[in-house]
């Protein structure tokens, strides 16, 4: 197991369209975090998954975004109908229950044009 | 106010310089990490700590749960070390993270 992945590292999109993201958590880590950081600021909680279940939504998770986790292993971050302010670094980690070390991706860049 | 606070927010130093970033926090906590994030975006942890003092390499971590306070110090810094640098807290279920120290160390 080589850590977190997140693919893809960068994606360009229009505004308007849909994109989708993909993190694969380290196998036998049974909570997995999203994360959304701009430039110049610590990430931003978004939710996160007791393997299938998401248990916490923040409030910057608008009715565009939405996770899955179908199987408690990879999950899926999909923003719909993309707007400028949805260019950031979406980070994912992972950890065992009562755990309190996090592992991280290496991010998905978003740029919205 | 945010909930971890760093200082400062930029540091460029010399390579050779001991360098310390601080961090503040108001929430309690069960633990404090220090992460280090390179220009690619990855963020490696670096210490977990709870307290006391921890050591690794040029690396130093200390917390002070009184006063709800923690430094990163680097001794003998190095261009490689030159990163955002981030304090975040764990508390129940999730973290919350300072805005990041951007470290430059020029040769």
């Amino acid at each position: 197991d080589t850590g977190v992945s997140q693919n893809p590292r960068h994606k360009i999109t229009k505004r308007g369209q849909n994109v989708t993201f993909r993190c694969d958590p380290i196998s036998e880590h049974n909570r997995l975090y999203w994360y959304r950081q701009t430039l110049g600021q610590g990430p931003e909680f978004l939710t996160y998954f007791q393997n299938e279940a998401q248990l916490e939504k923040s409030r910057l998770l608008s009715d565009r975004f939405s996770a899955e986790r179908p199987k408690g292993s990879f999950s899926t971050l999909e923003i719909q109908r993309t707007e400028q302010g949805d260019s950031a670094m979406y980070l994912c980690a992972s950890r065992p229950t009562g755990a309190q070390g996090y592992t991280f991706g290496s991010g998905t860049r978003l740029t919205v044009v | 106010k945010n909930e971890v606070e760093q200082s400062p927010q930029n540091l460029t130093a010399q390579e050779g310089e001991f360098i310390t970033i601080n961090c503040s926090y108001s929430v309690g906590i069960s633990a404090l990490h220090w992460l280090q994030q390179h220009p690619g975006g990855g963020i490696v942890s670096l210490f977990m700590l709870s307290s006391g003092k921890k050591k690794h390499g040029r690396l130093i971590a200390t917390i002070n749960i009184q006063e709800k306070h923690s430094s990163l110090h680097i001794t003998a810094s190095h261009p490689r070390d030159s990163a955002v640098y981030i304090c975040a807290v764990f508390n129940n279920n999730d973290m919350r993270f300072g805005a990041g120290t951007r470290l430059t160390v020029k040769p």
